[in-house]
């Protein structure tokens, strides 16, 4: 298997300017979630998909962000406009839930923003 | 207060040593836990989960206090390839594996 699947790895783009950022789960899972790591704050959530749909986004900082999940096997995540404190590593994970047990959540590689 | 806290690091130890890592979480309602590692500039990736019971996997040992809401990761026999960060993972339990990550301790070993 390929794995969580993310792109782009690096993305250097200036204040004010929309980023987009991209994901294929892991094929069969169907529950995907967007983090985001800084050395400050460390890995936090920001929101998370099951079977395509929005559960929570109750992470998702404020209404620049926003994140889609079209199909089971891509989604993005999109920051409009982009300001300098958005820099920090975004990561995608997925993972296959079930009821009442808690499955590996298996991470994307990452990508790297840096909002100038 | 955050809800899971880690010492930072790093740990400095020698091969073959024993070391430990303790972590605390503040949701008294977290049903399960978790060790994750992460390699620099890698995605984390999990080490092993967290029994009440204990749980051993090799060389690592992960405890569970449920009444202090402490959980530990020992090391025992440190390789050169344990160096990482070592993430104390916390399901929240709300409906969905919510995982609440602390910000990590780092271990290098050295020769």
């Amino acid at each position: 298997d390929a794995g969580v699947i993310q792109s782009p790895r690096h993305e250097v783009t200036e204040m004010g300017q929309e980023v987009t950022l991209r994901c294929k789960p892991i094929s069969g899972h169907n529950s995907l979630f967007w983090y985001r790591q800084t050395m400050m704050r460390g890995l936090e959530l920001l929101i998370y998909f099951n079977n395509n749909v929005p559960i929570d986004d109750s992470g998702m900082p404020e209404d620049r962000f926003s994140a889609k999940m079209p199909n089971a096997s891509f989604s993005t995540l999109k920051i409009q406009p982009s300001e300098p404190r958005d820099s920090a590593v975004y990561f995608c994970a997925s993972s296959l839930a079930l009821a009442g047990e808690d499955l590996e959540q298996y991470f994307g590689p990452g990508t790297r923003l840096t909002v100038t | 207060r955050k809800e899971v806290e880690q010492d930072p690091g790093p740990f400095n130890v020698p091969e073959g040593a024993t070391v430990a890592f303790n972590c605390t979480y503040s949701n008294s309602a977290s049903q399960s836990f978790f060790w994750y590692r992460q390699d620099c500039r890698k995605e984390p990736k999990l080490l092993m989960s967290v029994y009440s019971s204990g749980n051993e996997d090799g060389r690592f040992t992960a405890q569970l206090n449920r009444a202090s809401q402490y959980i530990s990761l020992l090391i025992r026999d440190s390789k050169l390839s344990d160096s990482a960060t070592y993430l104390c993972v916390v399901n929240e339990n709300t409906g969905f594996q919510k995982l609440v990550f602390g910000t990590g301790t780092r271990l290098l070993v050295s020769p």
